[in-house]
């Protein structure tokens, strides 16, 4: 079946502006992370949903960043008033079920902020 | 909180060799543990994933240990081809929800 899937590819953006990243989850999988990685850097948690719980937003890096997902599927990263320290690649992952099952990470999409 | 470290950042064999990575985490309070790869420019691909209860799992080429109680897990590739070349993640998972990773380990396997 068809992978996680995230648009856009590439996006390059300039200071001030806002930017919508969206992640298309595996079919049935409960569980959807966000996750950011800078150059050369491992990965940082964003935020996790999972089912119809509150999602667990502890590693937004500020209020300008929120994320929400629609209808238990699709779900939108927006960072507001970009800043240059925003840039890197915004991966997102699925899971049919929290952390007890595997992850299944998207191509991810790299932001660029000029 | 978890810390999960990775050594080396960075390893070059040749062709053929046998070679294990390293992973380490401070608190052996873990889920499960999922070890991924990731080629450049590329989203990450699940490798193996190891429940809390288990020691070790093997997939092909791929064996990864785990030793819950010394906050260490290792990843054996048997017979190394360039192929391999990528980026090696390990992640642990606490409490049913999110994951930390290590910085992970560049491999370099030399034809």
């Amino acid at each position: 079946g068809a992978g996680v899937s995230q648009s856009p590819s590439n996006k390059v953006t300039e200071k001030g502006k806002d930017v919508e990243l969206r992640c298309d989850p595996i079919s049935g999988h409960t569980a959807l992370y966000w996750y950011r990685q800078s150059l050369g850097q491992g990965l940082e948690f964003l935020i996790y949903f999972q089912g119809n719980s509150a999602p667990d937003k502890s590693g937004l890096p500020s209020d300008r960043f929120s994320a929400e997902r629609t209808g238990g599927s699709v779900s939108t990263l927006t960072i507001q008033r970009t800043q240059q320290e925003d840039s890197a690649v915004y991966l997102c992952a699925s899971s049919l079920q929290g952390s007890a099952y595997e992850q299944y990470f998207g191509p991810g999409t790299r932001l660029t902020v000029t | 909180k978890q810390e999960v470290t990775q050594i080396p950042a960075a390893l070059s064999v040749p062709e053929g060799e046998n070679l294990v990575l390293n992973c380490s985490f401070t608190d052996s309070a873990i889920y499960n543990l999922q070890w991924f790869r990731q080629d450049p420019g590329k989203g990450l691909t699940s490798l193996l994933l190891i429940q809390s209860s288990q020691r070790e799992q093997t997939s092909g080429r791929l064996n990864a240990s785990l030793d819950k109680s010394s906050g260490r897990s290792t990843l054996y590739i048997a017979a190394s081809q360039p192929g391999d070349s990528a980026t090696y993640l390990c992640a642990v998972s606490h409490n049913f929800n999110k994951f930390y990773f290590g910085s992970g380990t560049k491999l370099n396997v030399k034809p």
